[in-house]
């Protein structure tokens, strides 16, 4: 039974590109969370969704991020125009849904914007 | 919003001593509360869960406590081994208002010494 599954495990940007980190969620999940880390920094939430609907994006920077997870495939956190401050390790989780259900994490995408 | 806090924010001890690690939160209406264990360049994993209808849960050398009352919950690891060296975040989640977003503690890292 296969994980969350995140890709690419590490990107290189240079600034002004954009980036794209693809996620995966486990067998039967219909939830997906997005978190940014920063080094020597917690979880920050940035967005949760379901399929084909946002549902909380409060945590997502107003430029430049966007984040959809589609009918089919997986979800994709999009950054565009990247800068240096992007650098961090992005995180995707998936639940099955609901109050108080546990989320499960993928290993992780590192973007390192030079 | 729920507001999570974590200490300490570094945790040395010897191999075989016990390590606890203390959380509060803002919200009395949260009413999950999951435990993650981080290890270096990977994801975040499900360690040990408990909800606001138990005082407290173990699993092995693993144990949580919770005090609703006092908006606090602790994990306690015992028999510390050099394996069990990582950063150790905790979180809140299932706030009556409908958000089934997990906020997490700004991490542990703790330190066992052979």
């Amino acid at each position: 039974n296969a994980g969350v599954m995140q890709n690419p495990r590490h990107l290189v940007r240079r600034r002004g590109q954009e980036a794209r980190l693809r996620c995966s969620p486990m067998k039967g999940h219909s939830h997906v969370y997005w978190y940014r880390q920063l080094p020597e920094e917690g979880l920050k939430f940035m967005v949760y969704l379901q399929k084909e609907n946002i549902i909380d994006e409060s945590g997502m920077p107003k430029e430049r991020f966007s984040a959809e997870f589609p009918k089919e495939g997986p979800s994709i956190l999009r950054i565009q125009q990247v800068v240096r401050g992007d650098s961090a390790a992005y995180f995707c989780a998936s639940s099955p849904g609901g109050s108080g259900n546990t989320i499960y994490f993928g290993e992780g995408s590192w973007l390192t914007v030079v | 919003g729920e507001n999570v806090e974590q200490h300490p924010s570094t945790l040395s001890v010897q191999e075989g001593d016990s390590a606890v690690i203390k959380c509060t939160y803002s919200d009395s209406a949260s009413n999950y509360f999951p435990w993650y264990k981080q290890e270096l360049g990977k994801g975040p994993q499900l360690i040990i869960d408990i909800r606001s209808n138990v005082g407290e849960k173990k699993d092995q050398r693993i144990a949580v406590t919770l005090n609703k009352t006092a908006k606090h919950f602790s994990l306690h690891i015992t028999e510390t081994q050099p394996e069990d060296s990582a950063v150790y975040f905790c979180a809140a989640s299932g706030a009556s208002g409908g958000s089934y977003i997990p906020t997490f503690g700004r991490g542990t890292s703790l330190i066992v010494h052979p």
